[in-house]
């Protein structure tokens, strides 16, 4: 079935240094790639999303790059601090024929002081 | 501020109880969500609802049942529960949900549920 894998499942970084996130998904008819942060008991939060039209889009520190024929996007952190540490979920979708998110399996951030 | 607003907070039951879980959003959108989310794994469908009307289960076990009263609210009934159904229970909501459809799903906080 459809697949999305994400790597590191750790990052850990010096606060200042950039992160990069890594998705690669299988369902070719995927065209919307969104990005969600989740802090320690708080809700999945949308930061940035792209569809299949761009290659990259940006938001302050935080960029993603889609390359289609590959299938791989990424997620950009530049200037880390210590508040963008959490779990990064990609996804992708709309999956087979109907508008399901397929979740990659999480990148947990450390950004240490 | 979340815009998807989600009761009880916490939940705790026994595995003879019945309780249900209420989400509610005023955007307008016409997709909503059930997730399950077990800690620090990614959200796992369980239904979505398309213009109050089921359009998928991912082949969830009877004794969770979702109802759509209309197009702000969602329910999810729950009914001699297990322990490994101890989880989060994230409802999301999305302008629409389709084969065509790229819409941002929008998360509530969730309802933290714990089965004794």
């Amino acid at each position: 079935g459809e697949n999305v894998e994400q790597h590191p499942s750790t990052l850990s970084v010096q606060e200042g240094d950039s992160a990069v996130i890594k998705c690669t998904y299988s369902d070719s008819a995927s065209n919307y790639f969104p990005w969600y942060k989740q802090e320690l008991g708080k809700r999945p939060q949308l930061i940035i999303d792209i569809r299949s039209n761009v290659g990259e889009k940006k938001d302050q520190r935080i960029a993603v790059t889609l390359n289609k024929t590959a299938k791989h996007f990424s997620l950009h952190i530049t200037e880390t601090q210590p508040e963008d540490s959490a779990v990064y979920f990609c996804a992708a979708g709309p999956s087979g024929n109907t508008g399901k998110l397929i979740f990659g399996q999480g990148t947990t951030l450390q950004v240490k002081p | 501020d979340t815009e998807v607003t989600q009761t009880p907070k916490h939940l705790v039951m026994g595995m003879t109880n019945k309780k249900s879980l209420k989400c509610e959003q005023h955007m307008g959108h016409r997709a909503m969500y059930w997730y399950k989310q077990k800690a620090k794994k990614p959200p796992e469908l369980m239904f979505v609802y398309s213009y109050e009307k089921l359009s998928i289960n991912e082949s969830v076990p009877s004794r969770f049942s979702p109802e759509c009263p209309n197009s702000s609210l969602l329910n999810l009934h729950l009914h001699a529960l297990q322990p490994e159904d101890s989880a989060l229970y994230l409802c999301a909501s999305s302008q629409e949900e389709g084969p065509y459809s790229n819409q941002p799903q929008h998360f509530g906080d969730g309802t933290r549920l714990s089965i004794l």
